[in-house]
């Protein structure tokens, strides 16, 4: 089956544009997440979905950021007036509640988000 | 203090040698634990859970010990293929938690 996906795979845009990255998480999973890598940085959360509500949003760095979901499914990760240190790969993962799994969390491979 | 730390690194192998990664966590109240493997601009993918009892996968051997908060990873006989950054992660409350990372390099 589909894996998690993310689009755009790439996005430039300017300083000051807003941007917004979408997710398509595997079919069933309940649970969404939004990680944030930078250049040399490790992982960093974001913000946790559970269907369509967002039980921690406690990693969004700025009010310039915010996420929605709608219909338990697709994702799309909002950042206004962009800045430089926005510059990172986002990603994006979804898991299955079932005890079996366990919370695994399977990853997207990323919007690479460059901001001129 | 980072709340999942491991070994600098890189480790740099010779093909067919043991290699272990080890992980401390700051929160005992972690509820799940993980090793996952991301190779260069690509994005994670999980290697092994980790359990109390330690858990093993053909060369891959992890083990957790909840009351030093201390995981580890052992790859034996390793390939040029495992080269790559292990991540070492741990679950709290949903969300995942990372270590920086040890980029791990096997040569011929």
């Amino acid at each position: 089956g589909a894996g998690v996906s993310q689009s755009p795979s790439n996005k430039v845009t300017e300083k000051g544009k807003d941007v917004e990255l979408r997710c398509d998480p595997i079919s069933g999973h309940t649970a969404l997440y939004w990680y944030r890598q930078s250049l040399g940085q490790g992982l960093e959360f974001l913000i946790y979905f559970q269907g369509n509500s967002a039980p921690d949003k406690s990693g969004l760095p700025s009010d310039r950021f915010s996420a929605e979901r709608t219909g338990g499914s697709v994702s799309t990760l909002t950042i206004q007036r962009t800045q430089q240190e926005d510059s990172a790969v986002y990603l994006c993962a979804s898991s299955s509640t079932s005890s079996k799994a366990k919370n695994i969390q399977y990853f997207g491979a990323g919007t690479r988000l460059s901001v001129l | 203090r980072k709340e999942v730390e491991q070994d600098p690194g890189p480790f740099n192998v010779p093909e067919g040698a043991t290699v272990a990664f080890n992980c401390t966590y700051s929160n005992s109240a972690s509820q799940s634990f993980f090793w996952y493997r991301q190779d260069c601009r690509k994005e994670p993918k999980l290697l092994m859970s980790v359990y109390s009892s330690g858990n093993e996968d053909g060369r891959f051997t992890a083990q957790l010990n909840r009351a030093s908060q201390y995981i580890s990873l052992l790859i034996r006989d390793s390939k040029l293929s495992d080269s790559a950054t292990y991540l070492c992660v741990v679950n709290q409350g949903g969300k995942l938690i990372f270590g920086q990372g040890t980029e791990l390099s096997v040569k011929p």
